[in-house]
Parts: C-alpha cells; sequence; structure tokens
C-alpha cells in the first residue's frame, strides 16, 4: 500500500478560511516528516518539518504536529490567502543514526491541490 | 543563483532514442537523489548518491536508466531506448548529510516527453 496518505483535493477555500490538509504515513521505526509546497511554475519547496514525536513544524502560518500514535502530520493554516495556492506534498524520510542525520530517500503522497479564492 | 540547477529544462525526444539528463547540485551538498514525478502523482524516488557513492537504487530505475555522479560534484541520469511511459518530471534533489537540519533541496526538474 501507499506509504503517505493524503487527502484527495481539489480543495477550494475562500481567502481567510481554515484550511486542513490530512497526511497519514506507513513507516518502520522513526521517521523524519516533511510538506512541501509546489506553486505554479516552480520547484518543490520545503514547507515545515518535524523529527520526532510531538513536535510541532511551523513556517508562514502553516502547522502540523508530529503524531506518531495516529501516524498523521496534518498540515493547517488558520487564515489562508490567495498567494497560498499550490499543490501540497507529505513526506516522510527514514532517520538515521547519528545526531541529525537522515538516510536518503523520501517518500511522498500524490498531492493536495489548494486553490484560495478571494 | 546557488540552488539546484537542471537542465535541460524541457526534452521532447522519440521512441527508441537516448536521452541524458544534468543536475548541479548546491555546492557544498554531498547527497545528491533522483526523482521521477508523472502527472497528479507525487515524486517517486529512482537512486541517491552520497558524492560519488550510488547508495540505492529504486525498482524503478530498469537498466535502461544509468545514473553516474563521477567527481560527486554534478549527475547525470541517461535514459537508453526511451519508451512513452517514461514521458515525466524527472526531479534532482540535493542535501547536506553531515548532522546538521535534514532538507532535501529541490531542482526545477527536466519535462521529458517522449513521442
Amino acid at each position: 500500500g501507499d506509504s503517505v496518505t493524503q487527502m484527495e483535493g481539489p480543495v477550494t477555500l475562500s481567502e481567510e478560511a481554515f484550511l486542513t490538509i490530512n497526511c497519514t504515513y506507513t513507516a518502520t521505526g522513526y521517521p523524519s516528516l516533511f510538506w512541501y509546497v509546489q506553486y505554479p511554475g516552480e520547484g518543490l519547496q520545503l514547507l515545515l518539518k518535524a523529527t520526532k514525536a510531538d513536535d510541532k513544524g511551523s513556517n508562514k502560518g502553516f502547522e502540523a504536529t508530529y503524531r506518531k500514535e495516529t501516524t498523521s502530520f496534518h498540515l493547517e493554516k488558520g487564515s489562508v490567502q490567495v498567494s497560498d495556492s499550490a499543490v501540497y506534498f507529505c513526506a516522510w524520510g527514514e532517520r538515521g543514526q547519528g545526531r541529525g542525520s537522515t538516510l536518503g530517500r523520501l517518500y511522498f503522497g500524490r498531492g493536495t491541490q489548494l486553490t484560495v479564492w478571494p | 543563483d546557488t540552488g539546484v540547477s537542471q537542465n535541460p529544462r524541457h526534452k521532447i525526444t522519440k521512441r527508441g532514442q537516448n536521452v541524458t539528463f544534468r543536475c548541479d547540485p548546491i555546492s557544498e551538498h554531498n547527497r545528491l537523489y533522483w526523482y521521477r514525478q508523472t502527472l497528479g502523482q507525487g515524486p517517486e524516488f529512482l537512486t541517491y548518491f552520497q558524492n560519488e557513492a550510488q547508495l540505492e537504487k529504486s525498482r524503478l530505475l530498469s537498466d535502461r536508466f544509468s545514473a553516474e555522479r563521477p567527481k560527486g560534484s554534478f549527475s547525470t541520469l541517461e535514459i537508453q531506448r526511451t519508451e512513452q511511459g517514461d514521458s515525466a518530471m524527472y526531479l534532482c534533489a540535493s542535501s547536506l548529510e553531515a548532522g546538521g537540519p535534514y532538507e532535501q533541496f529541490f531542482g526545477p526538474g527536466t519535462r521529458l516527453t517522449v513521442l
């Protein structure tokens, strides 16, 4: 089965609405969790990350909390803007030995298209 | 610009031809990754290098695909005898594996169309 399951899109919201994009993962051990964003015509950019259980990643008003008990990393934002329109990808990476190190590949979800209308 | 760069940005080829893509990582990064992304899907891992050593290859990387990173800097991905199913965006990413915060920085991708 899929390693990362994301809420299917597209998601369409009005400006200032609350956003949640659900993400659950299947992994062994203690993965690091990520949200990447892809704006129209641009490459993937890291939005936020969390490396251990109960950590909260945050950036640009977006937040996600690493929930090991539910294997989830849901993305939230209290008030979206038109400029947040993009595709959002949830991902996990194997965390290796040693301080801060991580082994190679990332496993990505299928992405969720978000469109915000003024 | 000190980000990850990829060339060419677009490649159109006929079925059966060989193609080669290049990736230049961020200069101090010792890890380099290749992913493939098809329409409506997330990136799928192909292979990665630490310096010049290829450490892991996905089952997606058939024997028509070969990747190299000869001097531990730039990398090339070659596809031989291209098939229509190879049409995708090929992404390169790099990271610094040195005990610091982990992040893969992605390039803009090379879009391959096989006719």
